[in-house]
């Protein structure tokens, strides 16, 4: 199937916001996902959309939604170097997550 | 609520090997899935179980993979034989049926 696609690294110093982006196919997605992966962990749920939404805050996190686009992003506010990870866009295709290949947030302090 | 459990963490085996996969899905959740990760890669759909048919398989190498969830519970994947390139984290996840996955810590496959 097509990708789910996404920018593999980003860089950023602590205390700044992080953006990350990401690119899905499905338009009659109903929920598009955000996990966390820390190094040699589980994939943790972050958060996630309905697809009928334009946004979502959940205290540091805001999720944005251009269905339009199939544009997704992630802005961690104030991003700390615990944020350190790989992070995961996800669409739901029929009852299955199809995943991005991740994008590696790297937080210096 | 007790989380989706795997065994085992890690597994170690020579090329031309078979090696199977355990998992218990939280009770109750009637969708299964397993997933290959392979390093520096996301998750990618094997198998997608609901009770004990198959819904999605075409992701599956069927020559050397294989899969089964007796019962509508526990599921084993099975691989016969291993090549290097199967080496990945596999992972096994559940929902009840529509969103609520849950992940498990996964299976640490190396094929030497």
């Amino acid at each position: 199937g097509e990708d789910v696609e996404q920018s593999l690294f980003l860089s950023v110093r602590e205390g700044d916001s992080s953006v990350i982006n990401c690119t899905y196919t499905d338009s009659s997605s109903t929920y598009l996902y955000w996990y966390k992966q820390e190094p040699g962990a589980g994939l943790q749920l972050l958060t996630y959309i309905f697809s009928n939404m334009d946004m979502k805050q959940d205290q540091r996190l805001t999720v944005l939604l251009n269905k339009k686009d199939k544009h997704l992003s992630l802005r961690i506010a104030d991003t700390q170097t615990g944020d350190s990870a790989i992070y995961f866009c996800a669409e739901s295709r029929g009852t299955a997550l199809i995943f991005g290949k991740g994008t590696t947030l790297s937080v210096s302090s | 609520e007790a989380g989706v459990a795997q065994s085992p963490r890690y597994k170690i085996i020579e090329k031309r090997q078979s090696v199977a996969f355990w998992c218990n899905p939280i009770s109750g959740h009637a969708t299964l899935y397993w997933y290959q990760q392979i390093l520096g890669q996301g998750p990618k759909l094997l198998i997608q179980f609901q009770n004990n048919g198959v819904v999605d398989d075409s992701q599956l190498p069927k020559d050397r993979f294989s899969a089964e969830r007796l019962k509508g519970v526990d599921s084993t994947l099975k691989i016969q034989p291993a090549k290097l390139e199967d080496s990945a984290v596999y992972l096994c996840a559940s929902s009840p049926g529509s969103g609520g996955y849950t992940f498990g810590s996964g299976t640490r496959l190396t094929v030497v």
